[in-house]
C-alpha cells in the first residue's frame, strides 16, 4: 500500500539551531501539504504545493521557515533558527489533486 | 469566525451507542468534506469523505452533508472503545484543505 514517507520521526534540537524535515508523497500525487499541529489543536496549514509551485504559504512564518519541492516530487521544510514555540508535530500529506489527502507519520519536533 | 468549527468535547458515549460528531464551516464555496480519525500521538487517518448533499454510509460510519446550512456530521453506530480518538473535520475551500480543532470521543465499556 502506497504511503507518504516522512523523516525523521523525532527530532530534538536546541533553540537557534537549524532543522529540516523531509517528505516523499505517494507516487503521482500532485498536491503536497505541510501542516503543523500543536498538542490539542487541529493541523494548521503551513504551505501547499501543486506540483513544484507554491499554491498557498500565507501561514508560513517566512522569516524562519522555508519549503521547497524542486522537482514536484519530494519536499523539504526547514526552520532556521528554531524557537521554543516551534515544538509541535509537523505533518506532510499528499493528494492526487485537491481531493482526499493522506498523511505521513509526522515528525515530532522538540526545541530545547 | 474560524473557517471550520467543531466542539472540542470530550464526547462520552457508552459502548454500542451512536456517537454524533458535528462540524460547521464558513466558506459557502467549499466543495469537499472529510472526516479524519487521530489517535493520540499518531497522524490523522482518513475515514470518510463526502462531496454531495445527503448521507454517505461506509460500514458503521455515516457522513451527512447539508450545504445550505454549512453543516457536516459524522455518525458512528455501535461505538466501540477502539473508536476513542479525536475526530477532525476538514474542508476544501479556495483549494486549501482546512481542519477544525477536532472533537475528542471517548467510548466507555
Amino acid at each position: 500500500e502506497a504511503e507518504v514517507a516522512q523523516s525523521p520521526r523525532y527530532k530534538i534540537t536546541e533553540k537557534s539551531q537549524a532543522v529540516a524535515f523531509w517528505c516523499d508523497p505517494i507516487s503521482g500525487h500532485a498536491t503536497l501539504y505541510w501542516y503543523r499541529q500543536i498538542l490539542g489543536q487541529g493541523p494548521e496549514l503551513l504551505v501547499q504545493f501543486q506540483d513544484e509551485s507554491v499554491v498557498d504559504d500565507s501561514q508560513l512564518p517566512k522569516d524562519r521557515f522555508s519549503a521547497e519541492r524542486l522537482k514536484g516530487v519530494d519536499s523539504t521544510l526547514k526552520i532556521q533558527p528554531a524557537e521554543l514555540g516551534d515544538s509541535a508535530m509537523y505533518l506532510c500529506a499528499s493528494s492526487p489533486r485537491n481531493t482526499e489527502a493522506f498523511f505521513g507519520q509526522g515528525t515530532r519536533l522538540t526545541v530545547v | 469566525q474560524k473557517e471550520v468549527e467543531q466542539n472540542s468535547g470530550p464526547l462520552s458515549v457508552p459502548e454500542g451507542a451512536i456517537a454524533s460528531l458535528n462540524c460547521t464551516y464558513s466558506d459557502r464555496g467549499s466543495q469537499s468534506f472529510f472526516w479524519y480519525r487521530q489517535y493520540s500521538g499518531k497522524s490523522p487517518e482518513l475515514i470518510m469523505f463526502i462531496y454531495s448533499n445527503g448521507d454517505k454510509e461506509d460500514g458503521r460510519f455515516t457522513a451527512q452533508l447539508n450545504k445550505a446550512s454549512q453543516y457536516v456530521s459524522l455518525l458512528i453506530r455501535d461505538s466501540q472503545p477502539s473508536d476513542s480518538a479525536t475526530y477532525l473535520c476538514a474542508v476544501t475551500g479556495t483549494d486549501k484543505l482546512i481542519f477544525g480543532t477536532g472533537t475528542r470521543l471517548q467510548v466507555f465499556p
